[in-house]
């Protein structure tokens, strides 16, 4: 079936430095690809989307690339700061014919060292 | 704005009693879904309801079922709960259907003891 693997699983960086997480999708028909970060004890939060027809997109700190051809796109946060740790979900998904398949990643675990 | 209010935040149920959890979406949200979160599988889309309609449905069993009412709040129900059905319950809201722009809320956090 589909799936959408994300990687690394934890990364540590040291503040002010960038992070980069990579997800790859498997069904090709996917076209819509967000971003979400979750923190202890709250629910998972949108920080940042990109639809197929865009290879990029930016906001301040945080950039999402995708590359449909490769499947895969990826998560960019420049200048991280302590409050950027917590948990990252990538997901893909398909709408066709008003029903949609909506898969997450497996999260990153994103530590910024003060 | 206020956000999406899930209720309750805690619930500890026995094995073989049934649980329903609420969920409030943001003013004008007519799209309400919910996802099972655990630390093995990760985030699982549940079901999707539009206009009190369900438009989508995961691969869950039919223990777990949904409702919506005409001002956008939507109710879960799980019958016959298992150990396993332990997990965060998340509900999120957006907009229009198809998972665009989800807000999510905090959860509710359900123990199968």
């Amino acid at each position: 079936g589909e799936n959408v693997e994300q990687h690394p699983s934890t990364l540590s960086v040291q503040e002010g430095d960038s992070a980069v997480i990579k997800c790859t999708y498997s069904d090709s028909a996917s076209n819509y690809f967000p971003w979400y970060k979750q923190e202890l004890g709250k629910g998972p939060q949108l920080i940042i989307d990109i639809r197929s027809n865009v290879g990029e997109k930016k906001d301040q700190r945080i950039a999402v690339t995708l590359n449909k051809t490769a499947k895969h796109f990826s998560l960019h946060i420049t200048e991280t700061q302590p409050e950027d740790s917590a948990v990252y979900f990538c997901a893909a998904s398909r709408e066709t014919s008003g029903t949609y398949k909506y898969i997450f990643g497996t999260g990153t675990r994103l530590k910024v060292l003060a | 704005k206020a956000g999406v209010t899930q209720t309750p935040r805690y619930l500890i149920k026995t094995r073989g009693q049934q649980v329903t959890l609420s969920c409030s979406p943001i003013s004008g949200h007519r799209s309400v879904s919910w996802y099972q979160q655990t630390p093995g599988q990760g985030l699982q889309f549940l079901f999707e309801y539009f206009s009190e309609t369900q438009r989508n449905k995961g691969n869950f069993p039919g223990r777990f079922s949904g409702r919506q009412f005409s001002n956008s709040r939507s109710e879960m129900n799980v019958s016959t709960l298992e150990l396993g059905d332990s997990a965060l319950y998340l509900c999120a809201s957006s907009l229009e259907t198809g998972g665009y722009g989800y807000t999510f809320g905090s959860g509710t956090r359900l123990t199968v003891v």
